[in-house]
Formats: C-alpha cells, sequence, structure tokens
C-alpha cells in the first residue's frame, strides 16, 4: 500500500540556519513525490516536484529511491519560510495524489 | 496559474441537513477533481476521485451514501454531505489537475460546522 511518512509534526529553526523537512515513502512502483506548501490563512500550493529537479525559494529535494526518502533542504532558513508542509505521493498506475502528515515549520528570527 | 474556488468558504448547518459544497476550476477544464477532508491540525484524507461524466471512485472507509459527488461539467464538481452529524464537522478541499504540467491547483476549502 501507498503511504508517506514525515516524522517530524513541528520543526522549528533559527533564521540563516539550514533546514530539513523529512519524507519517506512506500510504494511498490516509481511514484511520483511532491512537496506543497500552505502559508498561514493560505491554500495549499505545490512547492515542488521530483521530476523537475528544480530549487524553488531555496528549497530544493532530492528522490533517493534507495532509502525510500524526498527530504526538502534549504541551507539558510528564512522567516517566510514559517509554514506547513505535506510530502505527497503520485502512483504511475493511479491519478491520486495521497498526503504525508505535515510538518510546521517555524524559524525564529 | 489555474484557480479552483470553493463555494461556500464556511457553511454552519443543523444536525440531520444536507450541505452542498461546490468546487470549480476558473479558467481551465478539469475531468477530474478530487475532494478531501482535513482534520484540525491534521493532514488532507483523501475521500473520493470525482469524474466528470461518470460515478465518483470513493477511497476505502468513506461512505458513498453519505458523502455524494457529482461532476456534471468539466468546470464544477459539487460534494453533498447528506444528512449531516456534528461527526462530519470538518474543512473540505477540492483540487484539480491543470496547467501545463498537470499540477493540482487547490481550492480554499469549506469548512464545515454541524450543531
Amino acid at each position: 500500500a501507498q503511504r508517506v511518512t514525515q516524522p517530524e509534526k513541528l520543526l522549528s529553526v533559527f533564521k540563516g540556519a539550514p533546514v530539513e523537512l523529512k519524507c519517506n515513502y512506500s510504494y511498490s512502483g516509481s511514484p511520483e513525490l511532491f512537496w506543497y506548501v500552505q502559508y498561514s490563512r493560505q491554500r495549499l500550493q505545490l512547492l515542488l516536484r521530483h521530476i523537475s529537479r528544480e530549487s524553488i525559494k531555496g528549497f530544493t529535494a532530492d528522490l533517493n529511491k534507495g532509502e525510500t526518502s524526498f527530504h526538502l533542504k534549504k541551507p539558510f532558513a528564512q522567516e517566510e519560510d514559517s509554514a506547513m508542509y505535506y510530502c505527497a505521493l503520485k502512483g504511475t498506475s493511479y491519478d491520486k495524489v495521497i498526503f504525508g502528515p505535515g510538518t510546521s515549520l517555524s524559524v525564529i528570527p | 496559474g489555474a484557480v479552483v474556488s470553493q463555494h461556500p468558504s464556511r457553511v454552519i448547518c443543523k444536525s440531520g441537513t444536507s450541505v452542498k459544497i461546490e468546487c470549480r476550476s476558473l479558467d481551465f477544464q478539469a475531468t477530474t477533481m478530487f475532494w478531501y477532508r482535513q482534520f484540525p491540525k491534521q493532514s488532507l484524507m483523501l475521500m473520493a476521485t470525482s469524474n466528470e461524466g461518470s460515478k465518483a471512485t470513493y477511497e476505502q472507509g468513506v461512505e458513498k451514501d453519505k458523502f455524494l459527488i457529482n461532476h456534471a461539467s468539466l468546470t464544477l464538481s459539487t460534494l453533498t454531505v447528506t444528512s449531516a452529524h456534528p461527526e462530519d464537522s470538518s474543512f473540505y478541499i477540492c483540487s484539480a489537475r491543470g496547467g501545463s504540467m498537470g499540477e493540482l491547483f487547490f481550492g480554499e476549502g469549506s469548512r464545515l460546522t454541524v450543531l
């Protein structure tokens, strides 16, 4: 069965410090992985997807199939990065997207 | 980018009544829309996949007679919570796939409170 886990419910870092939000998944095939972000009082929006291999707002994420992980990283956290982050998975055989439990990131000024 | 709109954003109803929530794709057509439910401080739980012109596909454990989904056009899907009870109180979010990359766009969500 497909599943997405995010071990940290809450993560606090100081401004300028590196940040890593962990995500692990279980899926028998080759999934598509995503990171979605929800800023305070805003709707959920796509941050990045593994197939794009791009950096958005300084964030990057590398898909590690051996470790079944898709951790989100940023070298220098900013206050505006404070938000709820969801890791998500889409299987190749279906269209739906499954979300992890989310990690609330708080960047301390 | 593509915009998905939900209405109403907030609704309060009495126990036993039915409530309809609309999800519209404003500037693109969506043959498939997804309905999620989010409890406070929890993740989004996929309820069902809404397919234009055909029956919705419900996730395991979601009562199809309780949560009626209709996707009558390429820009509109509706979720009707029938005979609502207090335990149905939740945040309901819809999404649709659009844009050149086929990414998911989310509505602003609808908060249902059943008294």
